[in-house]
């Protein structure tokens, strides 16, 4: 079974500054995915970017990048230039690569706990 | 189509009572999956159909839970007999196969009293 670990309950941040968000997983698969989530207060949520884990190059969606170490079994989130609409719970998330799930458990995300982040003016 | 969407948004009912959720997913998407939130806690999965077909269900998924996809549009999920602990955000997302799970809808918040 696969594990998922954020260990910042909460974080904040200055308009305009960079943070960087934690997420540690547990996993004997030699292969798979993993996201990040944002989910802004009452609203639904969104992904904000994914890794597959065969490629060694880090994803970035525009201010949002990755820093993926596979041997360490990490995958933070960069936000760079953060905005006040980047306040939300920010999910890491986990995913078998179809692959491996023999056609089953595809699109089965195994999720952290969240991360709450908080932009400030 | 704007998106995966969910009815009712809130449910408040009785311990006891059944409650029947309904999921509109993407319409091109054949995948629809079924997902729980407790309050601060990251979605936990529940169940997942590939067109009508249910392929994969949660341990969490009790006898008192069923999920249907007829036709392979929208999805229900109904919960008899809830108790408390079933009060919770239930979450609905559809995808397309061979990519994640992109689209999430916004949610049906039950209150189990």
């Amino acid at each position: 079974a696969q594990t998922v670990t954020q260990s910042q309950p909460e974080m904040s941040v200055q308009e305009a500054e960079t943070v960087t968000l934690s997420c540690t997983y547990d996993t004997s698969e030699s292969n798979y995915y993993l996201f990040w989530y944002k989910q802004p207060p009452s609203r639904q949520m969104i992904l904000v970017i994914r890794q597959e884990a065969y490629k060694q190059q880090n994803a970035t969606e525009n201010r949002f990048s990755v820093n993926f170490q596979k041997a360490a079994k990490s995958f933070s989130l960069k936000i760079s230039d953060s905005q006040l609409g980047d306040t939300a719970m920010y999910f890491c998330a986990f995913m078998k690569h179809p692959g491996n799930a023999g056609g089953t458990s595809y699109g089965k995300l195994t999720f952290g706990q969240g991360t709450i982040l908080t932009v400030h003016p | 189509d704007t998106g995966v969407s969910q009815d009712p948004r809130h449910k408040i009912t009785k311990r006891g009572q059944n409650v029947t959720f309904r999921c509109d997913p993407i319409s091109e998407h054949n995948r629809l999956y079924w997902y729980r939130q407790t309050l601060g806690q990251g979605p936990e999965f529940l169940t997942y159909f590939q067109n009508e077909a249910q392929l994969e269900k949660s341990r969490l998924l009790s006898d008192r839970f069923s999920a249907e996809r007829p036709k392979g549009s929208f999805s229900t999920l109904e919960i008899q007999r809830t108790e408390q602990g079933d009060s919770a955000m239930y979450l609905c997302a559809s995808s397309r196969v061979g990519e994640g799970v992109g689209f999430f809808g916004p949610g049906t918040r039950l209150t189990v009293l």
